[in-house]
């Protein structure tokens, strides 16, 4: 069975520095895809970032960036540069198939 | 196209009764999901649907949850017999098997169900 692990239930980070979230998976599957949703405070839940398990190069989108460690069944979500929009929960996501989220982790931008 | 739409955006219903909640995908998407959502946790999976069948459905989903998706476009879920337990989220997100976003799942408003 496919589970999805956040470790974080809550983050802190100072506007404009730099912060990780931590997710750790675990499938027998080969071939699947890794992704990051942001769902802020009673509001629609978007997608940040994916990454194909085939994909041996971390996925970025502006600024954010993924750690992906295949072997260690890893996939971290950095943010730089932080900034206030970026409260929300974050829920790292598992598929092949169907669909397996984590509990995510709430992120407070302090100003 | 306007993204993920899903009707109604909130519900109150006495225990007991039966509520229907209807979903809109991305009309290029053809897969469609069901998640149920509660307070300060993730999307739990309920059901979805690749075009007009569904391949799958939780365990977690009795008997009295059935989710149609007729004409492989819109998709309903009834619950019937509510339950305060039922009292959640529920979130619909469709995709696409192919193409550069393939498997890239985007989600409506959700509805929220209150059971009295």
């Amino acid at each position: 069975a496919q589970t999805v692990t956040q470790s974080q239930p809550e983050m802190s980070v100072q506007e404009a520095e730099t912060v990780t979230l931590s997710c750790t998976y675990d499938t027998s599957e080969n071939n699947y895809y890794l992704f990051w949703y942001k769902q802020p405070p009673s509001r629609q839940m978007i997608l940040v970032i994916r990454q194909e398990a085939y994909k041996q190069q971390n996925a970025t989108e502006n600024r954010f960036s993924v750690n992906f460690q295949k072997a260690a069944k890893s996939f971290s979500l950095k943010i730089s540069d932080s900034q206030l929009g970026d409260t929300a929960m974050y829920f790292c996501a598992f598929t092949s198939n169907q669909f397996y989220f984590g509990t995510g982790t709430s992120l407070t931008v302090i100003p | 196209d306007t993204g993920v739409s899903q009707d109604p955006r909130h519900k109150i219903t006495k225990r007991g009764q039966n509520v229907t909640f209807r979903c809109d995908p991305i009309s290029e998407h053809n897969r469609l999901y069901w998640y149920r959502q509660t307070l300060g946790q993730g999307p739990e999976f309920l059901t979805y649907f690749q075009n007009e069948a569904q391949l799958e459905k939780s365990r977690l989903l009795s008997d009295r949850f059935s989710a149609e998706r007729p004409k492989g476009s819109f998709s309903t879920l009834e619950i019937q017999r509510t339950e305060q337990g039922d009292s959640a989220m529920y979130l619909c997100a469709s995709s696409s098997t192919s193409g550069q976003a393939s498997y890239e799942q985007y989600f409506g408003p959700g509805t929220r169900l209150t059971v009295t």
